[in-house]
């Protein structure tokens, strides 16, 4: 089965500190996406990267950057957390589109992030 | 830009039911449409795929179809049961934009 793990499933930070919020997907797949999903707005795009070393902004990039060191890890970092941050982050990740590969897309269990 | 909207917003039913849940798009010039549940305050699960080129996806209880002309998929849940008390989202992979995904449509089952 395809497993996609965030690091954390529940954080409290305090405004201004750093946060580093960590994927991991087992089934090489070379796209990985950052959401954040809060009511009444759906789950917006953060960032994507479609390769190592690689990402490009999405919806709501502002105040987030990421990192792809490694094809499996993709690291969504907060370098200062302010409260309108408080959220849930989803982490996915799928192959690329092809011949072969459907895009099916795959979630990991979320991260529960509250900023005070 | 794509839009996908889900209707209904939320639906209550007895257990035992057949029911439909609807998701509508914009744009007909679509990769695939995916079918996800989501239980509250976790990650999203896939249900089902429909490539462009397919009209229906099964799978046990679960039925989605696809006609991409009119913008339009449906979630059919055959003989419901409570455990299937669920927020179902849709989303679209989009040519050029990525994944866009509906609103949701709370479904509660009741025992």
């Amino acid at each position: 089965d395809v497993k996609v793990t965030q690091s954390s499933r529940y954080l409290v930070k305090r405004t201004g500190e750093k946060v580093f919020l960590e994927c991991v997907q087992d089934m090489d797949h070379e796209n990985m996406f950052w959401y954040r999903q809060d009511p009444g707005l759906g789950l917006r795009l953060i960032y994507f990267s479609y390769d190592v070393k690689m990402k490009e902004k999405g919806d709501i990039p502002e105040g987030y950057s990421v990192s792809r060191e490694k094809k499996e890890r993709f690291s969504l970092i907060l370098e200062s957390a302010s409260t309108n941050q408080t959220s849930m982050y989803l982490c996915a990740s799928n192959h690329a589109r092809g011949l072969v590969a459907t895009g099916e897309l795959f979630f990991g269990e979320g991260s529960r992030l509250t900023v005070l | 830009k794509q839009e996908v909207t889900q209707i209904p917003a939320a639906l209550s039913v007895p257990e035992g039911e057949n029911l439909v849940l609807n998701c509508s798009f914009t744009d007909s010039a679509i990769y695939n449409l995916q079918w996800f549940r989501q239980d509250p305050g976790k990650g999203l699960t896939s249900l089902l795929l429909i490539q462009s080129s397919q009209r229906e996806q099964t799978s046990g209880r679960l039925n989605a179809s696809l006609d991409k002309s009119s913008g339009r998929s449906t979630l059919y849940i055959a003989a419901s049961q409570p455990g299937d008390s669920a927020t179902y989202l849709c989303a679209v992979d989009n040519y050029g934009q990525n994944f866009v995904f509906g609103p949701g449509t709370r479904l509660s089952v009741l025992p």
